[in-house]
């Protein structure tokens, strides 16, 4: 079974709006770690947040804030006021078990395509 | 910049040759992650270094191997390739500060193109 699932092949948004990237996940582990990562055409994987599950506050990080539902196991990416340079793929990942050097389990992606 | 280094950028071989991939961590990070990503697979780990000892193994085939060296750098080796192993391969350094939330900065990556 999929660990992560992100539903939406591909958004398209307006500058200036703002856009949700969904994003579900599956784990038995009481600690686990979500991270959201950008990945442009030109290749690299950029890291843009991060939400604990004892985390009782939503994160933020500038534009980007991840609306976090534990009890439906959601981690969804909300970017604001979108800009042309935000047009990327967009993965959503998890560390279970709380404990160091676990590996990350990634979603299938989210391409984001934002116009002027 | 995520301050991981990997080189090289792009790497074009032909089947059945041996390629070394190669990776310096974040400074002071002593945790190292090889990932790959291909178009059918998607993101999948491969192997985990930890301060020189092999800490897990993901999906990794057998004619791959890797190491982390005194000086924390490491190194992917991939031999006898095959078309398939055509892939973009990050390695990922994390502090691993015994919590298990420490984030992972990914290197630029290496392009593998094996014709």
């Amino acid at each position: 079974a999929q660990k992560i699932t992100q539903t939406q092949p591909g958004m398209f948004v307006q500058e200036k709006e703002a856009v949700t990237l969904d994003c579900t996940y599956d784990t038995s582990d009481q600690s686990y770690g979500l991270f959201w990562y950008k990945q442009p055409s030109s290749g690299e994987m950029i890291f843009l947040i991060y939400q604990g599950s004892y985390d009782e506050q939503n994160a933020t990080e500038g534009r980007y804030s991840l609306n976090f539902q534990k009890a439906r196991k959601s981690a969804n990416l909300v970017i604001s006021a979108s800009q042309l340079g935000d047009s990327a793929m967009y993965f959503c990942a998890m560390r279970e078990g709380g404990q160091a050097g676990t590996a990350l389990i990634f979603g299938k992606g989210t391409t984001l395509s934002v116009s002027s | 910049d995520s301050g991981v280094t990997q080189t090289p950028k792009h790497l074009i071989t032909a089947t059945g040759q041996r390629v070394t991939l190669r990776c310096s961590p974040r400074s002071g990070d002593l945790s190292v992650y090889w990932y790959q990503q291909s178009l059918d697979q998607g993101l999948q780990f491969l192997i985990h270094y930890y301060n020189g000892e092999e800490r897990a193994k993901g999906n990794i085939l057998e004619r791959f191997s890797a190491q982390q060296f005194p000086d924390l750098h490491s190194e992917l080796n991939l031999s006898s390739l095959e078309l398939g192993d055509s892939a973009l391969y990050f390695c990922a350094s994390s502090a691993e500060s015994g919590t298990g939330t420490d984030t992972q900065y990914f290197g630029p990556g290496t392009r593998l193109t094996v014709l």
